[in-house]
């Protein structure tokens, strides 16, 4: 399989709790961007990045969410003291680059965050 | 700050139909438009991608329009099958992607 792959898939925690979740963009895809979703809702950006460098930060971005992607491929995202507000879609999406064709996204399945 | 609406929020047509979904956005200054299919629970299949010099794409059954002066976009589904029942999504490139709420459409059989 050659798509966006994310992990967990799901993950439920208690209130305060840390969490992390993986993403794995398509491969040679130099984009990986991070959204939020939560029930009926569209998804709502939340970071990007450049191959390792992160280039643009939403304000939904709280200071107890930080994201990594250190070698330029695989991406994390972690939450820190978890809020029940946390819960949510987590998705992950990727691009070859930034104009015409390439800036074309492509979603991974998610990861479904629940805190209690 | 750029704002996307979908209508309508939901539709329900019997198989067969065919039906036009819209799109709206404020700011003309777009890179792209991309239309995407959601199943529940799962992430976002990319359909369409309508660059901003492009008026319209077509895979399959699926035809897109963009007409970035009005700030509208329309995707039309030419007779709808039940399998086509799902949410779709309506973003438009402008650093970053913006979304709309989607609107769930339901083919009866």
């Amino acid at each position: 399989d050659t798509g966006v792959s994310q992990n967990p898939r799901h993950k439920i925690t208690k209130r305060g709790q840390n969490v992390t979740f993986r993403c794995d963009p398509i491969s040679e895809h130099n984009r990986l961007y991070w959204y939020r979703q939560t029930l009926g809702q569209g998804p709502e950006f939340l970071t990007y990045f450049q191959n390792e460098a992160q280039l643009e930060k939403s304000r939904l971005l709280s200071d107890r969410f930080s994201a990594e992607r250190p070698k330029g491929s695989f991406s994390t995202l972690e939450i820190q003291r978890t809020e029940q507000g946390d819960s949510a879609m987590y998705l992950c999406a990727s691009s070859p680059g930034t104009s015409g064709t390439s800036s074309e996204q492509f979603f991974g399945p998610g990861t479904r965050l629940t805190v209690l | 700050k750029q704002e996307v609406t979908q209508i309508p929020a939901a539709l329900s047509v019997p198989e067969g139909e065919n039906l036009v979904l819209n799109c709206s956005f404020t700011d003309s200054a777009i890179y792209n438009l991309q239309w995407f299919r959601q199943d529940p629970g799962k992430g976002l299949t990319s359909l369409l991608l309508i660059q901003s010099s492009q008026r319209e794409q077509t895979s399959g059954r699926l035809n897109a329009s963009l007409d970035k002066s009005s700030g509208r976009s329309t995707l039309y589904i030419a007779a709808s099958q039940p399998g086509d029942s799902a949410t779709y999504l309506c973003a438009v490139l402008h650093r970053p992607l913006v979304f709309g709420k989607g609107t769930r459409l339901s083919v009866i059989a």
